[in-house]
């Protein structure tokens, strides 16, 4: 079974540019989350998606980031404008929910270094 | 809100020595407890996890036991190797909301040296 695939692997951009990451989650998996950790840090959920819907956008910077799942599959994490506190490992993770199927799989994460 | 404690590393210990990382965390409610690792240039792996109190979840010679009295997951390990050597995250998922999202510690890096 294919795990959790994420591109790029690496980016680096000036502040006030923008970037996107992408994430394509377990086939099947209904739930896709997007972390963002900081060196140093624990991950932290920035947004929840169940199929293609948003479950959980609350600690998402929404003035700057955004985020989608169109047809319930492949996700886009963006950031536009981004600023140098955005400096950080994003890592995507799925579940397939359901009984005895809770665990989530992550990502290898893109690495965002913003000068 | 939720939240999750671990000791801070990094914890070097010579090889066959016995590990202890401790965990405690606040949560409402009944969560759900995980221990990830991360190892050097790879992504985060589910080690073990328990999902109520008393139960002791355990891989690879890792275990740790739900504490619901103290709020505690405390990992450990009798005797460790260098390839053991990784970044451990203690975490939690809030069951009562259904979203199951992670709540992570700030990690703990262990060195084992040969």
């Amino acid at each position: 079974e294919a795990g959790v695939a994420q591109s790029p692997r690496y980016k680096i951009i000036e502040k006030r540019q923008s970037v996107a990451f992408w994430c394509n989650p377990i086939s099947g998996h209904a739930t896709l989350y997007w972390y963002q950790q900081i060196l140093g840090q624990g991950p932290k959920l920035l947004i929840q998606f169940q199929n293609n819907g948003v479950v959980d956008d609350s600690q998402l910077p929404k003035d700057r980031f955004s985020a989608e799942r169109l047809k319930g599959v492949d996700s886009t994490l963006k950031i536009q404008p981004a600023k140098l506190e955005d400096s950080a490992v994003y890592l995507c993770a799925s579940r397939a929910g359901g009984a005895g199927r809770d665990e989530q799989f992550f990502g290898p994460g893109t690495r965002l270094t913003v000068l | 809100g939720n939240s999750v404690t671990q000791m801070e590393g990094p914890v070097t210990l010579s090889e066959e020595a016995f590990l202890t990382i401790n965990c405690t965390y606040t949560a409402t409610g009944y969560p759900s407890l995980f221990w990830y690792v991360q190892y050097p240039g790879e992504g985060l792996q589910l080690l073990l996890k328990a999902t109520k109190a008393d139960d002791k979840g355990s891989n690879k010679g890792f275990e740790a036991t739900y504490r619901k009295e103290t709020t505690s997951f405390h990992l450990e390990k009798g005797s460790v190797q260098v390839s053991d050597s990784a970044v451990y995250f203690c975490a939690l998922s809030d069951g009562n909301t259904g979203r199951r999202a992670l709540t992570f510690g700030s990690g703990t890096r262990l060195q084992v040296q040969p």
